[in-house]
């Protein structure tokens, strides 16, 4: 079975420009999770999809993070425009239907902020 | 919301010998508590996991205890093996009040070194 896979793996950028990452998850898993990974520090919750709805973006900076699962499997986030302290890895996960199921992770992108 | 705390930072150990690594909780109503190891330049892999319903789940060389009543729940590690070096991630799921609301919080995870 294939894993979590993400692109781009790693993006350099300047502070004020904007950037975007893709998640696919895997087959048939309904909840899909982004986490923000900073340097020595556990996954940070970001925004929960439930399909192609959202479940839990309490800790989305919206002010300049979005993110949208538009037809209920890949996903994109997006940071517009990119501050310093952005610079984290950026983790997805998907998950199955049961509860307490695993969260399946990607490898992450590594994004750098100038 | 829940909190999660981990110790320690870090942990050196000679080859064969074991690792133990401790997190506490603070949410009674978490009930789902997976541990992770994540490699440099790799997403977290989950190693084992443990429900409130079990006190202690092993899986060959890698055991986790769960005391609810303190909140507490440990990562065992016998016979540690230089491939075991990563850091490794507590977590505890919360299950949200609406349908699909299953949330991890993380603990600050523990970089364990296992030496020759």
């Amino acid at each position: 079975e294939a894993g979590v896979a993400q692109s781009p793996r790693y993006k350099i950028i300047e502070k004020r420009q904007s950037v975007a990452f893709w998640c696919n998850p895997i087959s048939g898993h309904a909840t899909l999770y982004w986490y923000q990974q900073i340097l020595g520090q556990g996954p940070k919750l970001l925004i929960q999809f439930q399909n192609n709805g959202v479940v839990d973006d309490s800790q989305l900076p919206k002010d300049r993070f979005s993110a949208e699962r538009l037809k209920g499997v890949d996903s994109t986030l997006k940071i517009q425009p990119a501050k310093l302290e952005d610079s984290a890895v950026y983790l997805c996960a998907s998950r199955g239907t049961s509860f307490g199921e695993t969260q399946y992770f990607g490898p992450g992108t590594r994004l750098l902020v100038l | 919301g829940e909190n999660v705390e981990q110790h320690p930072s870090t942990l050196s150990v000679q080859e064969g010998d074991s690792a133990v690594i401790k997190c506490t909780y603070s949410d009674s109503a978490s009930n789902y508590f997976p541990w992770y190891k994540q490699e440099l330049g790799k997403g977290p892999q989950l190693i084992i996991d443990i429900r409130s319903n079990v006190g202690e789940k092993k899986d060959q060389r890698i055991a986790v205890t769960l005391n609810k009543t303190a909140k507490h729940f440990s990562l065992h590690i016998t016979e540690t093996q230089p491939e075991d070096s990563a850091v490794y991630f507590c977590a505890a799921n919360l299950r949200g009040v609406t349908g699909g609301g299953n949330k991890l919080t993380f603990g600050t995870g523990t970089q364990l070194k296992v030496e020759l």
